[in-house]
């Protein structure tokens, strides 16, 4: 998980495997982002999930929440070796205005 | 074409000297950000602009200040760089004011303060 006291996360997978990365969080949010950032970019947004769908998908990303939990995930199938990145989840601290982000799962996909 | 860019991508400069970063968007996005990320720290936000001279502190302002005079370009500057703002500086932009639209990110500024 990408909140609380966890660190920084790291999975290593070979290309063709299907993985999940979770984050939990801890205060109301009325969407969940996924972003992807790869080596030497910046973070692009993946997918956005609203505080009332349990699940989205876009491609070979799945994205579900769980309001009651406070947790999100991602998966990705049949991963390619593009798409070893960073994936940061992120909600809305809707009483400062402002995004925020977990520490992030390292991915590596190996070819 | 959406675009946020940033300028320089890599910065070296001396303790205690200046330093400006830019950063400009072709969207007409209301809100734009800047946000240091560290290693093992994630991203951290430093300010928010929510448009032209309506700015407002973020998580980590001490030691950085903002300019935003045009909608689409917002300056991060730093007077008398200390070691410690090594970093990798990223701009981002929000089409409207509320916190749970898409951000959308630079390639970020590497900054080296010696």
């Amino acid at each position: 998980s990408q909140w609380g006291e966890e660190n920084l996360q790291a999975l290593s997978i070979q290309e063709g495997e299907d993985v999940t990365m979770n984050c939990s969080y801890k205060t109301y949010t009325t969407v969940v982002q996924w972003y992807r950032q790869k080596s030497g970019k910046g973070p692009a947004q993946l997918i956005l999930i609203r505080s009332n769908e349990r699940e989205k998908r876009s491609g070979r990303l799945r994205a579900t929440l769980d309001t009651s939990s406070q947790s999100s995930s991602l998966s990705i199938t049949g991963t390619l070796a593009t798409d070893t990145a960073v994936y940061f989840c992120a909600t809305d601290d809707t009483n400062a205005y402002k995004v925020i982000f977990g520490k992030g799962t390292h991915l590596h996909v190996l070819p | 074409d959406m675009k946020v860019t940033q300028m320089p991508r890599y910065l070296i400069k001396r303790m205690g000297e200046n330093v400006l970063l830019e950063c400009g968007q072709d969207m007409s996005h209301e809100t734009m950000y800047w946000y240091r990320q560290d290693p093992g720290l994630g991203l951290q936000l430093i300010y928010i602009s929510y448009d032209v001279d309506s700015n407002s502190e973020g998580d980590i302002p001490k030691g950085y200040r903002v300019s935003r005079k045009k909608r689409e370009h917002f300056s991060l500057i730093l007077d008398s760089a200390k070691t410690n703002q090594t970093s990798v500086y990223f701009c981002a932009s929000t089409a409207g004011q509320l916190s749970n639209e898409r951000l959308f990110f630079g390639h970020g500024t590497k900054l080296s303060v010696l």
